[in-house]
């Protein structure tokens, strides 16, 4: 079982404040993503590190910037949250033991009113 | 546009209905192949997948998916759906120049009557 978790799952929040999503993996993965989903719509990349101290942009542009001080820490910062970021955030890992294979959390849904 | 390809958007079924959902990708080369499902309220979780060898995968709760590499396609299959099926469906490919990234279809949604 893939241990990999995310929070809040919830949250609603007014525009223009800073808010951080949580994701933290229990199993030794080297690289971690974010992905981004709409409802209805698949999930677009937004960010991904292969290992601390690295990040990467996906293929969606956001506004969002990610940090990777510890292995299993990945958390993803929106400066100045704003309606247009109302979505669903889907945090991820994969590495030794798990080949290609990306292991998912229960994702964050965010609300910005 | 290279692309993951789910042509069957929203898929309702009785109890016991055969089920086949379609996954066509555009790349060339070679691929893997998953397919997730994501259950209401659930986190996405790996069904199964396809890396190499035999191209008819088996996964978890008696689905299966085939691999036909000349019509690009990775169909996923169960002979006798459960209401409990009742899911969202994503097709998925890593391009294996490029394993970091995972390239998502748009889903389809499964619903299953009793």
């Amino acid at each position: 079982e893939a241990d990999i978790y995310q929070t809040p799952r919830y949250l609603v929040i007014g525009t223009g404040k800073k808010i951080t999503l949580e994701c933290s993996q229990t199993m030794g993965h080297d690289k971690m993503y974010w992905y981004q989903q709409d409802p209805g719509m698949e999930l677009h990349l937004i960010h991904y590190s292969y290992g601390v101290n690295s990040t990467e942009k996906g293929d969606l542009s956001s506004e969002s910037t990610v940090s990777r001080i510890r292995t299993e820490h990945f958390p993803l910062t929106l400066e100045s949250a704003r309606p247009s970021h109302t979505s669903q955030y889907l945090c991820a890992s994969s590495g030794v033991g798990s080949g290609e294979t990306q292991y998912f959390g229960p994702g964050t849904r965010l609300l910005v009113l | 546009a290279q692309s993951v390809s789910q042509h069957n958007h929203h898929v309702i079924l009785s109890e016991a209905a055969s089920l086949e959902l379609g996954c066509n990708y555009s790349y060339g080369g070679t691929v893997n192949l998953f397919w997730y499902v994501q259950y209401p309220g659930q986190h996405l979780q790996l069904l199964l997948k396809y890396f190499s060898g035999d191209p008819l995968v088996k996964g978890i709760k008696g689905f299966e998916a085939e691999f036909i590499k000349s019509k690009f396609s990775f169909n996923l299959r169960k002979p006798s759906v459960q209401w409990s099926d009742t899911a969202e469906y994503f097709c998925a490919v890593i391009r294996s120049y490029n394993t970091d990234k995972l390239i998502f279809g748009t889903g389809t949604r499964l619903q299953v009557f009793p």
